[in-house]
Protein backbone atom coordinates (compact mmCIF):
# COMPACT_ATOMS: atom_id res chain seq x y z
CA UNK A 1 0.00 0.00 0.00
CA UNK A 2 1.35 3.63 0.08
CA UNK A 3 0.27 6.53 1.90
CA UNK A 4 -0.53 9.86 0.17
CA UNK A 5 -0.19 13.51 2.05
CA UNK A 6 -1.20 16.50 0.34
CA UNK A 7 -0.02 19.96 1.03
CA UNK A 8 -2.05 22.56 1.82
CA UNK A 9 -5.18 20.62 2.43
CA UNK A 10 -7.32 24.09 2.04
CA UNK A 11 -6.46 27.39 0.78
CA UNK A 12 -8.74 30.55 -0.10
CA UNK A 13 -6.95 32.53 -2.89
CA UNK A 14 -7.69 35.45 -5.32
CA UNK A 15 -8.95 35.40 -8.73
CA UNK A 16 -5.82 35.47 -11.25
CA UNK A 17 -3.77 34.16 -8.82
CA UNK A 18 -1.97 30.56 -8.75
CA UNK A 19 -1.50 27.57 -6.38
CA UNK A 20 0.49 24.89 -6.21
CA UNK A 21 -0.24 21.86 -4.37
CA UNK A 22 1.98 19.25 -3.40
CA UNK A 23 1.27 15.46 -3.54
CA UNK A 24 3.83 13.18 -1.42
CA UNK A 25 3.82 9.17 -1.34
CA UNK A 26 6.39 7.29 1.55
CA UNK A 27 7.30 5.01 -1.39
CA UNK A 28 8.40 4.50 -5.03
CA UNK A 29 4.66 4.41 -7.49
CA UNK A 30 4.57 3.81 -10.64
CA UNK A 31 1.59 6.32 -11.50
CA UNK A 32 0.17 8.96 -10.10
CA UNK A 33 -2.82 11.08 -10.85
CA UNK A 34 -4.44 14.38 -10.24
CA UNK A 35 -8.35 14.60 -9.71
CA UNK A 36 -10.61 17.53 -9.36
CA UNK A 37 -14.04 16.85 -7.44
CA UNK A 38 -16.58 19.46 -7.59
CA UNK A 39 -19.19 20.26 -5.30
CA UNK A 40 -21.88 17.49 -5.38
CA UNK A 41 -19.80 15.94 -8.67
CA UNK A 42 -17.89 13.28 -9.33
CA UNK A 43 -13.70 12.77 -9.46
CA UNK A 44 -12.63 13.76 -13.01
CA UNK A 45 -9.43 12.66 -13.74
CA UNK A 46 -7.08 16.08 -14.72
CA UNK A 47 -3.90 14.12 -15.90
CA UNK A 48 -1.52 11.24 -15.22
CA UNK A 49 1.73 12.67 -14.13
CA UNK A 50 4.33 10.83 -15.65
CA UNK A 51 7.54 10.49 -13.57
CA UNK A 52 10.63 11.75 -16.17
CA UNK A 53 7.96 12.81 -18.73
CA UNK A 54 5.74 15.32 -19.23
CA UNK A 55 2.00 14.60 -18.39
CA UNK A 56 -0.93 13.18 -20.16
CA UNK A 57 -3.62 15.57 -19.95
CA UNK A 58 -7.30 14.55 -20.01
CA UNK A 59 -9.94 16.13 -22.80
CA UNK A 60 -10.99 19.74 -21.40
CA UNK A 61 -8.05 20.12 -19.31
CA UNK A 62 -4.77 21.60 -20.79
CA UNK A 63 -0.41 22.09 -19.67
CA UNK A 64 -1.13 25.46 -19.51
CA UNK A 65 -3.77 26.04 -17.08
CA UNK A 66 -2.61 22.95 -15.23
CA UNK A 67 0.83 22.45 -15.21
CA UNK A 68 2.51 18.82 -13.22
CA UNK A 69 5.34 18.07 -12.16
CA UNK A 70 6.70 14.71 -11.05
CA UNK A 71 10.34 15.31 -10.63
CA UNK A 72 10.58 11.56 -8.75
CA UNK A 73 8.67 8.35 -8.12
CA UNK A 74 7.32 9.90 -5.02
CA UNK A 75 6.32 13.49 -6.03
CA UNK A 76 4.06 15.26 -7.73
CA UNK A 77 3.04 19.17 -8.30
CA UNK A 78 -0.23 20.25 -9.40
CA UNK A 79 -0.23 23.99 -10.38
CA UNK A 80 -3.71 25.60 -10.96
CA UNK A 81 -3.30 28.68 -13.22
CA UNK A 82 -4.84 32.37 -13.78
CA UNK A 83 -7.57 31.23 -11.02
CA UNK A 84 -11.15 31.46 -11.01
CA UNK A 85 -13.95 30.87 -8.92
CA UNK A 86 -15.13 28.05 -11.59
CA UNK A 87 -11.61 26.33 -10.28
CA UNK A 88 -13.06 26.71 -6.91
CA UNK A 89 -12.99 22.91 -6.24
CA UNK A 90 -11.16 19.78 -3.81
CA UNK A 91 -8.34 18.24 -5.51
CA UNK A 92 -6.93 15.30 -4.95
CA UNK A 93 -4.14 13.16 -5.59
CA UNK A 94 -3.59 9.93 -6.23
CA UNK A 95 -1.15 6.26 -7.14
CA UNK A 96 -0.62 3.47 -7.72
CA UNK A 97 2.14 1.23 -6.82
CA UNK A 98 4.07 -1.27 -8.71
CA UNK A 99 2.60 -4.02 -6.97
CA UNK A 100 -0.71 -3.52 -7.09
CA UNK A 101 -2.06 -1.61 -10.27
CA UNK A 102 -5.45 -2.13 -9.66
CA UNK A 103 -5.63 -0.33 -6.81
CA UNK A 104 -5.81 3.53 -6.68
CA UNK A 105 -4.48 5.09 -2.83
CA UNK A 106 -5.74 8.35 -2.53
CA UNK A 107 -4.39 11.66 -0.70
CA UNK A 108 -6.72 13.49 1.61
CA UNK A 109 -7.23 16.19 -0.56
CA UNK A 110 -6.85 19.99 -1.13
CA UNK A 111 -10.03 22.06 -0.95
CA UNK A 112 -9.44 25.39 -2.69
CA UNK A 113 -12.00 28.42 -2.55
CA UNK A 114 -11.09 31.10 -5.26
CA UNK A 115 -13.03 34.53 -4.71
CA UNK B 1 -15.78 6.81 -24.58
CA UNK B 2 -16.48 5.57 -20.94
CA UNK B 3 -18.85 6.13 -18.59
CA UNK B 4 -20.13 5.50 -15.22
CA UNK B 5 -23.43 6.61 -13.68
CA UNK B 6 -24.68 6.29 -10.70
CA UNK B 7 -28.46 7.21 -10.78
CA UNK B 8 -28.84 7.48 -6.76
CA UNK B 9 -27.20 10.38 -5.00
CA UNK B 10 -28.50 9.50 -2.15
CA UNK B 11 -29.86 6.30 -0.26
CA UNK B 12 -31.70 5.95 2.81
CA UNK B 13 -32.44 2.62 4.40
CA UNK B 14 -33.14 0.98 8.06
CA UNK B 15 -30.22 -0.92 9.83
CA UNK B 16 -30.45 -4.16 9.09
CA UNK B 17 -32.67 -3.73 5.95
CA UNK B 18 -30.89 -4.54 2.06
CA UNK B 19 -29.09 -1.90 -0.20
CA UNK B 20 -28.69 -1.80 -3.21
CA UNK B 21 -26.51 0.82 -5.23
CA UNK B 22 -26.72 1.00 -8.58
CA UNK B 23 -23.53 1.54 -10.88
CA UNK B 24 -24.16 1.44 -15.21
CA UNK B 25 -21.57 1.77 -17.32
CA UNK B 26 -20.33 2.13 -21.03
CA UNK B 27 -17.79 1.01 -22.43
CA UNK B 28 -16.93 -0.80 -25.58
CA UNK B 29 -14.42 -3.44 -24.40
CA UNK B 30 -13.86 -5.56 -21.33
CA UNK B 31 -13.55 -2.79 -18.35
CA UNK B 32 -12.75 -3.64 -14.75
CA UNK B 33 -15.25 -2.47 -11.98
CA UNK B 34 -14.25 -1.28 -8.59
CA UNK B 35 -16.22 0.18 -5.71
CA UNK B 36 -14.72 2.80 -3.93
CA UNK B 37 -15.88 4.03 -0.41
CA UNK B 38 -15.12 7.39 1.15
CA UNK B 39 -16.08 7.54 5.15
CA UNK B 40 -16.89 10.70 6.75
CA UNK B 41 -13.48 12.22 7.70
CA UNK B 42 -11.52 9.90 5.84
CA UNK B 43 -9.79 9.30 2.32
CA UNK B 44 -11.66 7.56 -0.35
CA UNK B 45 -10.55 3.43 -0.45
CA UNK B 46 -10.87 0.41 -2.49
CA UNK B 47 -14.04 -1.21 -1.75
CA UNK B 48 -14.18 -4.00 -3.62
CA UNK B 49 -13.06 -4.69 -7.76
CA UNK B 50 -15.31 -7.26 -9.89
CA UNK B 51 -12.28 -9.52 -10.58
CA UNK B 52 -11.69 -11.07 -6.87
CA UNK B 53 -15.69 -11.95 -7.03
CA UNK B 54 -14.94 -11.48 -3.30
CA UNK B 55 -17.04 -9.95 0.02
CA UNK B 56 -15.88 -6.99 1.57
CA UNK B 57 -17.51 -6.21 5.26
CA UNK B 58 -20.21 -7.73 4.04
CA UNK B 59 -20.69 -6.14 0.44
CA UNK B 60 -20.95 -7.80 -2.37
CA UNK B 61 -20.99 -6.90 -6.20
CA UNK B 62 -21.55 -8.74 -9.86
CA UNK B 63 -20.25 -7.86 -13.11
CA UNK B 64 -23.41 -7.97 -15.37
CA UNK B 65 -22.02 -7.83 -19.08
CA UNK B 66 -25.37 -8.00 -20.47
CA UNK B 67 -27.05 -5.06 -18.48
CA UNK B 68 -23.44 -3.28 -18.27
CA UNK B 69 -24.38 -3.21 -14.19
CA UNK B 70 -22.12 -3.24 -11.07
CA UNK B 71 -24.48 -3.10 -8.54
CA UNK B 72 -23.32 -3.08 -5.11
CA UNK B 73 -25.05 -5.24 -2.33
CA UNK B 74 -25.61 -5.99 0.90
CA UNK B 75 -28.03 -7.89 2.66
CA UNK B 76 -28.00 -6.49 6.21
CA UNK B 77 -27.02 -2.99 6.28
CA UNK B 78 -25.31 -1.38 9.06
CA UNK B 79 -25.19 2.07 10.36
CA UNK B 80 -21.36 2.32 10.05
CA UNK B 81 -22.11 1.55 6.12
CA UNK B 82 -23.12 5.18 6.01
CA UNK B 83 -20.68 6.79 3.42
CA UNK B 84 -19.88 7.93 -0.20
CA UNK B 85 -20.31 5.14 -2.00
CA UNK B 86 -17.97 5.66 -6.10
CA UNK B 87 -18.18 3.18 -9.19
CA UNK B 88 -15.01 3.18 -10.95
CA UNK B 89 -13.72 2.11 -14.54
CA UNK B 90 -10.63 1.16 -15.17
CA UNK B 91 -9.30 0.41 -19.29
CA UNK B 92 -7.14 -2.67 -18.56
CA UNK B 93 -3.50 -1.36 -19.82
CA UNK B 94 -4.67 2.13 -19.37
CA UNK B 95 -4.18 2.34 -15.26
CA UNK B 96 -6.77 5.30 -15.65
CA UNK B 97 -10.07 5.10 -13.76
CA UNK B 98 -13.46 6.72 -14.18
CA UNK B 99 -15.69 7.40 -11.51
CA UNK B 100 -19.81 7.63 -11.05
CA UNK B 101 -20.65 10.77 -9.86
CA UNK B 102 -21.18 8.68 -6.31
CA UNK B 103 -23.98 8.23 -3.88
CA UNK B 104 -24.46 8.74 -0.36
CA UNK B 105 -25.83 5.65 1.96
CA UNK B 106 -27.01 7.12 5.11
CA UNK B 107 -27.93 3.82 7.45
CA UNK B 108 -30.78 4.83 10.27
CA UNK B 109 -30.85 3.16 13.36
Amino acid sequence: SAVISQKPSRDICQRGTSLTIQCQVDSQVTMMFWYRQQPGQSLTLIATANQGSEATYESGFVIDKFPISRPNLTFSTLTVSNMSPEDSSIYLCSATDRGDSYEQYFGPGTRLTVT
Amino acid sequence: AQRVTQPEKLLSVFKGAPVELKCNYSYSGSPELFWYVQYSRQRLQLLLRHISRESIKGFTADLNKGETSFHLKKPFAQEEDSAMYYCALRRPNFNKFYFGSGTKLNVKP
